[in-house]
């Protein structure tokens, strides 16, 4: 499947270095977000776009920096980062940010911070 | 307070069996509510959206209590490819802002 698609997959780096995901939808959405799964805990909601513009932060430290171009596309960019930042982190896409429209996933980008 | 709970189980059941899980959620003013269903390293995918009235898609039902704030998802005649973890989704009132619980992990033996 192809709808929402995440690179890279898998992802190691030092606490000092800088990187980003990236996440790219093809189906014609309007909203798009980053979440973080950690294990043994619920998806947890980092950033949602609507239509380009950032509509929520849910406090996230800001070693994590998003950026948003245009409604396809999605970056996550990393600095500085913590070994507890190591996670598996998940774009996802919607029609727009209301009613019952689903949020598609992409397949993540499992990151390990040492 | 969580805002979804769920009970992370494991849940072990044989094919044939029927398995019900259930949610509770904490906003009384949630909007919507989801069931996600995600297998080992993969993505969450959406398995059904939970409607008031209740509602039913082949072998998966799910119901809603506003009132007690509680969300159940009933699997009939059990599947090996039911094994997954069933997550249990609501939308805040937030526009967008969608609240995921752990998670209730399944597995369907032979």
């Amino acid at each position: 499947e192809t709808g929402v698609t995440q690179t890279p997959r898998h992802l190691v780096m030092g606490m000092t270095n800088k990187k980003s995901l990236k996440c790219e939808q093809h189906l014609g959405h309007n909203a798009m977000y980053w979440y973080k799964q950690s294990a043994k805990k619920p998806l947890e909601l980092m950033f949602v776009y609507n239509f380009k513009e950032q509509t929520e932060n849910n406090s996230v430290p800001s070693r994590f920096s998003p950026e948003c171009p245009n409604s396809s596309h999605l970056f996550l960019h990393l600095h500085t980062l913590q070994p507890e930042d190591s996670a598996l982190y998940l774009c996802a896409s919607s029609q727009t940010t209301s009613g019952y429209n689903e949020q598609f996933f992409g397949p993540g980008t499992r990151l390990t911070v040492l | 307070r969580k805002e979804v709970e769920q009970d992370p189980g494991p849940f072990n059941v044989p094919e044939g069996a029927t398995v019900a899980f259930n949610c509770t959620y904490s906003n009384s003013a949630s909007q919507s509510f989801f069931w996600y269903r995600q297998d080992c390293r993969k993505e969450p995918k959406l398995l059904m959206s939970v409607y008031s009235s209740g509602n039913e898609d082949g072998r998966f039902t799910a119901q809603l209590n506003r009132a007690s704030q509680y969300i159940s998802l009933l699997i009939r005649d059990s599947k090996l490819s039911d094994s997954a973890t069933y997550l249990c989704v609501v939308r805040g009132s937030t526009l967008g802002r969608l609240y995921f619980g752990r998670g209730t992990q399944l597995t369907v033996w032979p």
